[in-house]
């Protein structure tokens, strides 16, 4: 199956600061990725879907300017949290899909664990 | 009401037995559905998709009732392994649409 990657696995950071999560597909060119949060004992939250070459599209209760998402190539996404929070912390995943991918599903990375102090 | 509900568990089950989930959407233009594994703080990994026939991987059975709105995963020979979280998602026709999760059912298998 396609692989895709997550950069970094773990973060932790101090209140206010900024954080960056790359997600990359690795053997297939990537139309779409999806940027979840999955907080303890919940299920994964869709953030925003994000195609290459244009703006995110973000689900209701997700603010666009907190969690700034770019897809500039066909194999990278990145979701910055802006001005971290405590309550940020949460289970973030990205997902990938494409033409190129002989699957009818989505990829998913391994995720980020973020803990902000 | 929730897109995708599933009853969230835990189900306790002794090795080899048989257990089954459910899970509801609400969704009735929903066109794909997945059954997802997730073990603790991983992703979720693709179990098996869904089909109108049925289909079946092993010990893993999935249906599909587009009448009824639900989809199933029976395991049979449960093993300790499969002591995990099994997450049901729809979504539209493309794999680039976007898949709407249910919560997940907690299955733990004790020897």
């Amino acid at each position: 199956g396609a692989v895709v990657s997550q950069h970094p696995s773990r973060v932790i950071c101090k209140s206010g600061t900024s954080v960056k999560i790359e997600c990359r597909s690795l053997d297939f060119q990537a139309t779409t990725m999806f940027w979840y949060r999955q907080f303890p004992k919940q299920s994964l939250m869709l953030m925003a879907t994000s195609n290459e070459g244009s703006k995110a599209t973000y689900e209701q209760g997700v603010e666009k300017d907190k969690f700034l998402i770019n897809h500039a190539s066909l194999t990278l996404s990145t979701l910055t949290v802006t001005s971290a929070h405590p309550e940020d912390s949460s289970f973030y995943i990205c997902s990938a899909s494409g033409t190129s991918a002989s699957t009818d599903t989505q990829y998913f990375g391994p995720g980020t664990r973020l803990t902000v102090l | 009401r929730k897109e995708v509900e599933q009853d969230p568990g835990p189900f306790n089950v002794p090795e080899g037995a048989t257990v089954a989930f459910n899970c509801t959407y609400s969704n009735s233009a929903s066109q794909s559905f997945f059954w997802y594994r997730q073990d603790c703080r991983k992703e979720p990994k693709l179990l098996m998709s869904v089909y109108s026939s049925g289909n079946e991987d092993g010990r893993f059975t999935a249906q599909l009732n587009r009448a009824s709105q639900y989809i199933s995963l029976l395991i049979r020979d449960s093993k300790l392994s499969d002591s995990a979280t099994y997450l049901c998602a729809v979504s539209g026709v493309w794999n680039t649409d976007k898949l709407i999760f249910g919560t997940g059912t907690r299955l733990q298998v004790f020897p």
